[in-house]
C-alpha cells in the first residue's frame, strides 16, 4: 500500500458526460501528480500540483481540469467525455521538494466511456 | 523531450531463472524510478535510483547516469514477478516522470 488513495476504483459512463476523480496524497506529501495510462499512448503525465498551485503541465486536454484543495487532496475533472478517454488514471504524490523525489502511485481509477 | 527505451519488450522465464531488464534514456536525469505493474494494474515502486546500485531482496538495480542507462536484475524469479516493468525518468527540474513502454514479463511455473 503506497498510502495514496484514489476513488472511485471503477467508473463507467457515456460519451458527453463529465466525471470527477479524487485523490488523497500520502500524509505529509505536498505534490500531487496525475497520469493517464491508455493502450495506445502508454503512461503519460497530465499535470502536477504543489501545495495548491499548478506547477507543471503535460499532455492534458482542454476538456480536462484539475485542482488541489487546502487539505491537499486533488480532483481531476474530465468533461465532454469521448470513447478515447477510456483509460486508467493514476494519481501520485511526493514530498516537500516536488522534484527529484520518489513518486508514490495510487491504485488508479479505471474509466470506461461507452 | 527526453526519450526512454526499454528492452526487451517481452520476456518469458521459467520459475527460478534470472533476468536483466534495461532502460536507456537520451538525456541527463534527476530522477529514475523502476515500477512493477501487477496484473491488477497497480504500479508498485521498486527503486528510486538516479545513480548507483541498490538491492531489495531478489531485486537489484544499477544506474550509470554518465552512460544514460539503468538495469534491473531479477534473480530466482517467481510467478508473482509476472507483470510489466516500467522505467521512468524525470528531466532536469521538469517535475514530470517520462515512462518507457515497459518490459512485459511472464514467469511460468
Amino acid at each position: 500500500d503506497s498510502g495514496v488513495t484514489q476513488t472511485p476504483k471503477h467508473l463507467i459512463t457515456a460519451t458527453g458526460q463529465r466525471v470527477t476523480l479524487r485523490c488523497s496524497p500520502r500524509s505529509g506529501d505536498l505534490s500531487v501528480y496525475w497520469y493517464q495510462q491508455s493502450l495506445d499512448q502508454g503512461l503519460q503525465f497530465l499535470i502536477q500540483y504543489y501545495n495548491g498551485e499548478e506547477r507543471a503541465k503535460g499532455n492534458i486536454l482542454e476538456r480536462f481540469s484539475a485542482q488541489q484543495f487546502p487539505d491537499l487532496h486533488s480532483e481531476l475533472n474530465l468533461s465532454s467525455l469521448e470513447l478515447g478517454d477510456s483509460a486508467l488514471y493514476f494519481c501520485a504524490s511526493s514530498g516537500p521538494a516536488g522534484a527529484q523525489e520518489t513518486q508514490y502511485f495510487g491504485p488508479g481509477t479505471r474509466l470506461l466511456v461507452l | 523531450g527526453i526519450q526512454v527505451e526499454q528492452s526487451p519488450p517481452d520476456l518469458i522465464l521459467q520459475e527460478g531463472a534470472n533476468s536483466t531488464l534495461r532502460c536507456n534514456f537520451s538525456d541527463s536525469v534527476n530522477n529514475l524510478q523502476w515500477f512493477h505493474q501487477n496484473p491488477w494494474g497497480q504500479l508498485i515502486n521498486l527503486f528510486y535510483i538516479p545513480s548507483g546500485t541498490k538491492q531489495n531482496g531478489r531485486l537489484s538495480a544499477t544506474t550509470v547516469a554518465t552512460e544514460r542507462y539503468s538495469l534491473l536484475y531479477i534473480s530466482s524469479s517467481q510467478t508473482t514477478d509476472s507483470g510489466v516493468y516500467f522505467c521512468a525518468v524525470e528531466e532536469d527540474s521538469s517535475y514530470k516522470l517520462i515512462f518507457g513502454s515497459g518490459t512485459r514479463l511472464l514467469v511460468r511455473p
